[in-house]
């Protein structure tokens, strides 16, 4: 069974930084890419990030391009996400999401419950 | 970049037909994927390449995609159904290629 489960969000400050984690189970992490989806209160989904299964490639929204940084331990079945400088517009709950790539599509087939990160002082 | 439009909410009757629409320019050239949300809960995927169903998914849910939207139906409505359902496409052209709509709120009345 899929399984992905979010650590380390929490209360933080307007410019400060915060690292989520996502552990995955069930299926191998380095044989598929990752994606981060974000939330924020009452709001759509927003995608945030991808990486690839072997971690040399990135993607990311404009929204978080150069202040967050996706990441992967695969030898710990872990994926992170790096945020730096965060904003009030950046609290939501992030969600970590297994891609399934057919083709050029990508789709995300197993979510975790997600962990809610505040930015606020 | 690409924008998904979906209608805010949508209301039906239990054992009527729900249709949510996503709006995108040329959308049937690319592969369209469906969410559903229900208050509280992270979103499962419910079809995906356009009108495939996601495992466990019931027959009552379809797909289908063409010109410029693509539609997910929903037959034989329950009350269960109720919850924001999401599309989503990849942008491979783009350097920010994931797009979601902004989802439809599916109301059982």
């Amino acid at each position: 069974e899929v399984q992905l489960l979010e650590s380390g969000g929490g209360l933080v400050q307007p410019g400060r930084s915060l690292r989520l984690s996502c552990v995955a189970s069930g299926f191998t992490l380095s044989n598929y890419a990752m994606s981060w989806v974000r939330q924020a209160p009452g709001k759509g989904l927003e995608w945030v990030s991808a990486i690839s299964g072997s971690g040399g490639d990135t993607y990311y929204a404009d929204s978080v391009k150069g202040r967050f940084t996706i990441s992967r331990d695969n030898s710990k079945n872990t994926l992170y996400l790096q945020m730096n400088s965060l904003r009030v517009e950046d609290t939501a709950v992030y969600y970590c999401a297994k891609v399934y790539i057919t083709g050029t599509t990508v789709r995300f087939d197993y979510w975790g419950q997600g962990t809610l990160v505040t930015v606020s002082s | 970049s690409y924008v998904l439009t979906q209608p805010p909410s949508v209301s039906v009757a239990p054992g009527q037909t729900a249709r949510i629409t996503c709006g995108g320019n040329n959308i049937g050239s690319k592969s369209v994927h469906w969410y559903q949300q229900k208050a509280g809960q992270a979103p499962v995927l419910v079809v995906y390449d356009d009108s495939d169903r996601a495992s466990g998914i019931p027959e009552r849910f379809s797909g289908s995609n063409f010109g410029n939207t693509a539609t997910l139906t929903i037959s034989r409505v329950e009350a269960g159904d109720e919850a924001d359902y999401y599309c989503q496409v990849w942008d491979s052209s783009s350097d920010h290629p994931g797009v979601f709509g902004g989802g439809t709120k599916l109301t059982v009345l």
